[in-house]
């Protein structure tokens, strides 16, 4: 059984397009996550969302939207894709929020590639 | 600002002891995480520590000096299948996660 599940695993497109890509965990969490791991390997957390409460990370552009339609799912929509935004974007999530002890569970990645 | 360091690559032999440093400054403590992250996949949890002193599980350990701002996480016997990259993270005062850049672990035979 999938803890932590995205999709697509492999998303190619061409510069300026719009994409999304969906998670959902079926671990019954409360807080879900956005991750950016570059070229770098650095992990960078984009949003972090909980009961309906959004914390961005304020570096994040504009063009990056968390959706959540329900507690089980944060889906993440990229508008007009520029080259910089190729990485592999993780999703994660963990029981509460604010929590001490509190370990994040990551999905399996999206290699995004803009061309 | 928050920083987080750890050393970008070790190499290692089979049945050994390798010791992965990090420190760290940050805004607060709330606690440090470390995860294992093999080629292409997600990241997973091996342990937190929040006081000072050594956690052990098994084949890992991990230490927590906070007054120094330094963890280590000690893997014993190493197999190969312990090459990975090994990501230290601290919590901040916001409950949020800052990530290090990960050491990247090459066991050799």
């Amino acid at each position: 059984d999938t803890a932590v599940s995205q999709t697509p695993k492999y998303l190619v497109t061409q510069m300026g397009n719009d994409k999304s890509i969906k998670c959902e965990q079926n671990l019954g969490h409360d807080t879900m996550y956005w991750y950016k791991q570059d070229s770098k390997k650095f992990l960078k957390i984009m949003f972090s969302y909980n009961n309906k409460e959004l914390i961005i990370n304020e570096t994040v552009p504009n063009r990056f939207s968390p959706k959540s339609p329900d507690k089980a799912h944060l889906n993440l929509h990229i508008n007009s894709l520029e080259l910089g935004d190729s990485a592999v974007y993780f999703c994660a999530s963990s029981p509460k929020l604010r929590e001490l002890t509190d370990t994040q569970y990551f999905g399996p990645g999206t290699r995004l590639t803009v061309l | 600002g928050q920083n987080i360091d750890q050393p970008t690559e070790m190499t290692a032999t089979e049945g050994a002891i390798v010791q992965i440093n990090c420190t760290y400054q940050t805004s607060g403590f709330n606690g440090l995480f470390w995860y294992q992250q093999h080629a292409g996949e997600a990241p997973t949890f091996l342990s937190y520590n929040v006081l000072d002193g050594l956690e052990e599980k098994g084949r890992f350990s991990s230490f927590l000096s906070r007054s120094k701002g330094y963890s280590y996480l000690l893997l014993k016997e190493l197999q190969m299948k312990d090459s990975a990259s090994y990501l230290c993270a601290v919590m901040d005062s916001n409950y949020q996660l800052i990530w290090g850049a990960g050491t990247k672990l090459i066991i050799k035979p």
